[in-house]
């Protein structure tokens, strides 16, 4: 099935272990983004990647950094988590214009204890 | 600054009636208004959008209306239904904008009451 492909869908870690969240689209589409969702603060973007190659800041960059791999694949690594970082994390996609909106991955649950 | 805000946070509604959620935005650079639904577990799913030349966009029992000099958008639900519980989030970016970069609302929870 077409879409966005997130993995792990959950992980626990300890203060100050790093990991990486894998992303991957079929869909031929240029554009990639990192979000985080927390309770009553909607969808918050980390980074995001308008095309191969190129990779910017969002609203909440600290703590994060990413790699967009190919035109298919993004990820976002956590390198000394911290407690903060608690939150459910989704990847999206969406071509050049955004009038086919974003296709959403189905979450990575990441709790750091 | 929250460029998008939404509101209410929670919403309760009987089976049969209309779920209104309101959106306000700020920059008038924003011309791609979308709504997106969400289950628990799941991730949003694009449910309809609108682009600022229209005030009113309708597919089946949701409908979006927009008012541009007011800078607000709101989602209609029509005959609302338990299946129809969820999150919804609205969203707002530059239609031509390389990246189509979205700013969201906080989201609302919608409970239908069977």
């Amino acid at each position: 099935n077409a879409g966005v492909t997130q993995t792990p869908k959950f992980q626990v870690l300890k203060t100050g272990q790093s990991m990486t969240l894998q992303c991957a689209q079929d869909m031929n589409h240029n554009s990639m983004y990192w979000y985080r969702q927390d309770p009553g603060m909607g969808l918050r973007l980390i980074y995001y990647s308008a095309s191969e190659g190129t990779t910017d800041k969002g609203e909440v960059p600290n703590g994060y950094n990413v790699s967009r791999l190919n035109k298919r694949e993004f990820s976002l690594r956590l390198e000394s988590a911290a407690p903060s970082q608690t939150s459910v994390y989704f990847c999206a996609s969406s071509s050049d214009r955004a009038s086919g909106g974003y296709t959403f991955g189905s979450g990575t649950r990441l709790t750091v204890v | 600054q929250q460029q998008v805000k939404q509101s209410p946070q929670s919403l309760i509604v009987q089976k049969g009636g209309i779920s209104i959620i309101n959106c306000a935005y700020e920059n008038t650079a924003f011309d791609y208004f979308p709504w997106y639904q969400q289950f628990p577990g799941k991730g949003p799913a694009l449910l309809i959008a609108i682009r600022p030349d229209v005030s009113e966009k309708k597919e089946g029992r949701f409908t979006i209306s927009f008012n541009k000099s007011a800078k607000q958008f709101s989602l209609h639900i029509m005959d609302s239904q338990p299946g129809d519980s969820a999150t919804y989030f609205c969203a707002a970016s530059g239609f031509n904008t390389n990246a189509g970069k979205s700013t969201f609302g906080d989201g609302t929870t919608l409970t239908v009451k069977p």
